[in-house]
């Protein structure tokens, strides 16, 4: 395994709500990049996280917003959900912003009725 | 145009087979190139990088095109066990974000 985690697994919310995911990165990596994958899509690019600071962004609104902490560990919060947010929500963690293996978790589903 | 396209498959041949993926990116200023492997429900994994001058693992053997923009993965002598989604997946140069862009995934199905 890679040694990245995320948490919950699976998650059920209705529109209108707010939803906080957690990753806790590979030990020693101070980089965490996250993803969205709807069903039958590739994942798509959110926005990177490098020593605390947003370092890079995708095509998402501001309601999507991450922190990192000191330890790296990360968290997704969107806001104000919608039927499309539904998917897979996935981690991946890095030492650097430049090198190029990153390692995904497993992922946290989300569906948002 | 997307920015990472691929065949979505899928791809249903017998155990044994050669199969071919193809994947085209649209920025030439990519610098790296991967393809990553996805099982059901499961996260991507890294299965191989891709260097111009082409490289093989195994059964699995990747190239990369720069001047046409296009990336393949040959899979030889393809099992069972081979049977994921393959998501082509491109990283713009040095000095960004490592931002991966991912293409839709070729779907692979391998058979008795």
């Amino acid at each position: 395994e890679t040694g990245v985690t995320q948490s919950p697994t699976h998650l059920i919310k209705t529109r209108g709500q707010q939803v906080t995911l957690r990753c806790s990165s590979q030990s020693g990596h101070n980089t965490v990049s996250w993803y969205q994958q709807a069903l039958g899509q590739g994942p798509q690019f959110i926005f990177q996280y490098y020593r605390e600071e947003e370092n890079g962004r995708g095509n998402f609104p501001p309601r999507f917003s991450g922190l990192q902490f000191p330890n790296y560990s990360s968290e997704l919060n969107v806001n104000a959900l919608e039927l499309d947010d539904s998917a897979l929500y996935l981690c991946a963690s890095s030492l650097g912003t430049v090198q190029e293996t990153q390692y995904f978790g497993p992922g946290t589903r989300l569906l948002v009725l | 145009r997307k920015e990472v396209e691929q065949d979505p498959g899928p791809f249903n041949v017998p155990e044994g087979a050669t199969v071919a993926f193809n994947c085209t990116y649209s920025n030439s200023a990519s610098q790296s190139f991967f393809w990553y492997r996805q099982d059901c429900r499961k996260e991507p994994k890294l299965l191989m990088s891709v260097y111009s001058s082409g490289n093989e693992d195994g059964r699995f053997t990747a190239q990369l095109n720069r001047a046409s923009q296009y990336i393949s993965l040959l899979i030889r002598d393809s099992k069972l066990s081979d049977s994921a989604t393959y998501l082509c997946v491109v990283k713009p140069g040095t000095g960004t974000a490592s931002k991966l862009t991912f293409g839709t995934g070729t779907r692979l199905q391998v058979t008795l």
